[in-house]
């Protein structure tokens, strides 16, 4: 199931600069999309979220950016700090209530102070 | 700020064996889903369950799965005969529709490993 992709398994960045991790869909009935954190032990935590009739959504250091004609959506973390470090998911879902949400692979962001 | 438990945080069980994996949502809410995570791969969707009946199921999801409500407040996940590819870790979700938009609220996961 390739529907969510996020191609980067990893990424390392300094304290203080932009994180920007990246996800790609392929489903064209996706129209709501979400970014969740995970620390280890414990279950998805969910941070932002991007409907389809939106190109970006902010919330303190997050943005999430999304480019439907790509089918490609991005979140910035600025500034980064170390405890920012787990690992990220994308999600997406159609905007029906209570549908299944598709995760992609995670991308495992490091922030080194 | 409420949350989804999950009991118990770690199952080891045999091969063969039965397992409930048990649940509380957040109260208020009225989607319930089950998903999972084998080691290395994606989180997965299992089966999502609205108005005490499935809402729909992922091809994972055979006979050998069950969901329950019994008491209007848990949320049961049994696997009737294990195999040793159910081994994973099992995450509990919950969902209500709010003015700030669409996510779901998830447990912090049940450990699987059969042996």
């Amino acid at each position: 199931d390739q529907q969510v992709k996020q191609n980067s398994p990893s990424l390392s960045v300094q304290e203080g600069r932009i994180s920007i991790l990246n996800c790609d869909y392929t489903n064209s009935m996706f129209d709501y999309f979400l970014w969740y954190k995970k620390y280890p032990a414990e279950g998805p935590t969910f941070l932002i979220s991007i409907s389809s009739i939106k190109d970006k959504n902010e919330d303190g250091r997050f943005t999430v950016f999304l480019n439907k004609s790509a089918k490609h959506l991005s979140l910035h973390i600025v500034p980064s700090q170390p405890g920012d470090s787990a690992v990220y998911f994308c999600a997406a879902k159609r905007e029906t209530s209570g549908s299944r949400l598709t995760f992609g692979e995670g991308t495992q962001l490091t922030v080194n102070p | 700020e409420p949350e989804v438990t999950q009991t118990p945080s770690h199952q080891v069980t045999q091969m063969g064996q039965e397992v409930i994996l048990r649940c509380v949502p957040i109260s208020n809410h009225l989607y319930f889903y089950w998903y999972r995570q084998i080691l290395g791969q994606k989180v997965e969707f299992l089966v999502s369950f609205y108005n005490n009946e499935i809402s729909e199921k992922s091809e994972i999801f055979d006979d050998q799965f069950s969901v329950e409500r019994p008491d209007g407040s848990n949320f049961t996940l049994k696997i009737r005969s294990t195999k040793l590819e159910d081994s994973a870790m099992y995450f509990c979700a919950s969902y209500l529709r709010g003015l700030k938009g669409s996510e779901a609220f998830f447990g912090q996961g049940t450990r699987l490993t059969v042996v």
